[in-house]
């Protein structure tokens, strides 16, 4: 089964709107953590935003913003106020686990290609 | 602030030659971690190392090595090139215990196979 679940292969957004991209995930550990990474066609892989299992509130980064819903195991990202430049593939990733192990290997989900319209 | 730096970039290989890739992990962080991603797939987790011993293996196949150094740095070396092993290899590097282990990225070295 996966782990991470991205259902929007590709997303047309006008600038300056809104966006969410929906991430879900599975696991069975009580600690995880979770992120979004952003991947321009340039392909450097861009640290976003981080959402702990037991952090109560939803993470925010300037624009960034994750809405982690537990019970549905969700943690989508939202993006404001749209640029031309938020063009690009995001990725959500999983660490399962508790953070004090030494082990951070992420799972990842498929990704959404972002495409912001002038 | 200093990066996670890769090299090469860019690099051109033939059929059964050989390749290496170098990573340098930001100051004072002590895992390394390689990935490769294929062209429009996610990243596959290859291999990492903690304090220069391997921690973890996924899915490298046998004709590649890697190994992390008294300086952290750490080398991907893969042999017997075949076309499907053309991919973005990244590098990240993370510090044990830090508080959301995030993995910080290189910019990735692509390797193409003719």
């Amino acid at each position: 089964a996966q782990k991470i679940t991205q259902t929007q292969p590709g997303m047309f957004v006008q600038e300056k709107e809104a966006v969410t991209l929906d991430c879900t995930y599975d696991t069975s550990d009580q600690s995880y953590g979770l992120f979004w990474y952003k991947q321009p066609s340039s392909g450097e892989m861009i640290f976003l935003i981080y959402q702990g299992s037991y952090d109560e509130q939803n993470a925010t980064e300037g624009r960034y913003s994750l809405n982690f819903q537990k019970a549905r195991k969700s943690a989508n990202l939202v993006i404001s106020a749209s640029q031309l430049g938020d063009s690009a593939m995001y990725f959500c990733a999983m660490r399962e686990g508790r953070w004090v192990d030494s082990n951070y290997q992420l799972i990842w989900g498929a990704g959404t290609k972002l495409i912001i319209k002038p | 602030a200093a990066g996670v730096i890769q090299s090469p970039r860019h690099l051109i290989k033939e059929k059964r030659e050989t390749a290496t890739l170098k990573c340098y992990p930001i100051p004072r962080h002590d895992t390394v971690y390689w990935y490769q991603q294929g062209p429009g797939q996610d990243p596959q987790f290859l291999i990492s190392f903690y304090e220069k011993m391997q921690s973890d293996k996924g899915s490298i196949p046998d004709r590649f090595s890697a190994q992390q150094f008294s300086d952290y740095h750490s080398e991907l070396n893969m042999s017997s090139l075949e076309l499907g092993d053309s991919a973005l290899y990244f590098c990240a590097s993370s510090l044990a215990g830090a508080n959301t282990g995030e993995l910080f990225f290189g910019e990735g070295s692509r390797l193409t196979v003719l």
